[in-house]
């Protein structure tokens, strides 16, 4: 089971460009790494997924260095609305486990 | 798409009484989960099921918890009797082969209050 680190909360401000860091040193060949983030009062949504490199989509991009340690999730000019929890995880075959997140609050 | 579905969206009983939680997968969706989140504990999960087999309910806290899946379409877990400290937010998640265990689509949630 690949274990996540990531910092416990962070705070931007409007516009700014948001990196969250995860470490999963011990993360498998085949393992991916998938980002989640959940609302106040909402269950958690899926954002984004990869496996090297970087990849992104509309919403986020992920930046995946070739020794796979690490990952960041970049949220591009947050606003107010991208104050969440955002979970990193890593594995792939077997069930996935939510750690606590990254309180991410973004003030105006 | 509707998305996964929870009913109902909150409940409160009394300490003793029987709880039920229910829940309706994504159409296609062939792989479903049941999480618990609470300050304390965050998002644990509790049991998962895998085309409406049981495959791991190791999360699943004593025997006053139990979950059925009777079809590809609806899941219910009970708590009997319940307990105040069964009080949390409990999800339902689905996801699709192909897509992996790792692309989960939750549902809003019902969040549990016993007295």
């Amino acid at each position: 089971l690949a274990k996540t680190t990531q910092p416990i909360s962070m705070d931007s401000y409007e516009g700014q460009e948001v990196n969250i860091t995860c470490s999963h040193n011990n993360i498998a060949t085949n393992d991916y790494i998938t980002w989640y983030q959940q609302f106040p009062s909402q269950g958690p949504r899926f954002i984004i997924q990869g496996y090297k490199t970087k990849v992104t989509n509309e919403v986020a991009s992920l930046f995946i260095p070739a020794d796979r340690k690490s990952s960041t999730l970049s949220l591009p000019r947050v606003s107010l609305s991208d104050t969440a929890v955002y979970y990193c995880l890593g594995g792939g075959s077997y069930i996935p486990t939510f750690g606590r997140g990254t309180s991410l609050i973004v003030h105006p | 798409d509707a998305g996964v579905i929870q009913s109902p969206r909150h409940e409160v009983t009394e300490m003793g009484q029987e709880v039920t939680l229910r829940c309706k997968p994504i159409s296609g969706h062939n792989s479903l989960f049941w999480y618990r989140q609470t300050m304390m504990r965050g998002l644990e999960l509790l049991i998962y099921f895998n085309n409406n087999v049981p495959i791991d309910d190791s999360g699943m806290p004593e025997d006053r918890f139990s979950a059925k899946m009777p079809n590809a379409s609806f899941s219910t877990l009970k708590i009997q009797p319940s307990e105040p400290r069964d009080s949390a937010v409990y999800f339902c998640a689905s996801s699709l082969v192909g897509q992996g265990l790792y692309e989960q689509y939750f549902g809003p949630g019902t969040r549990l209050t016993v007295t």
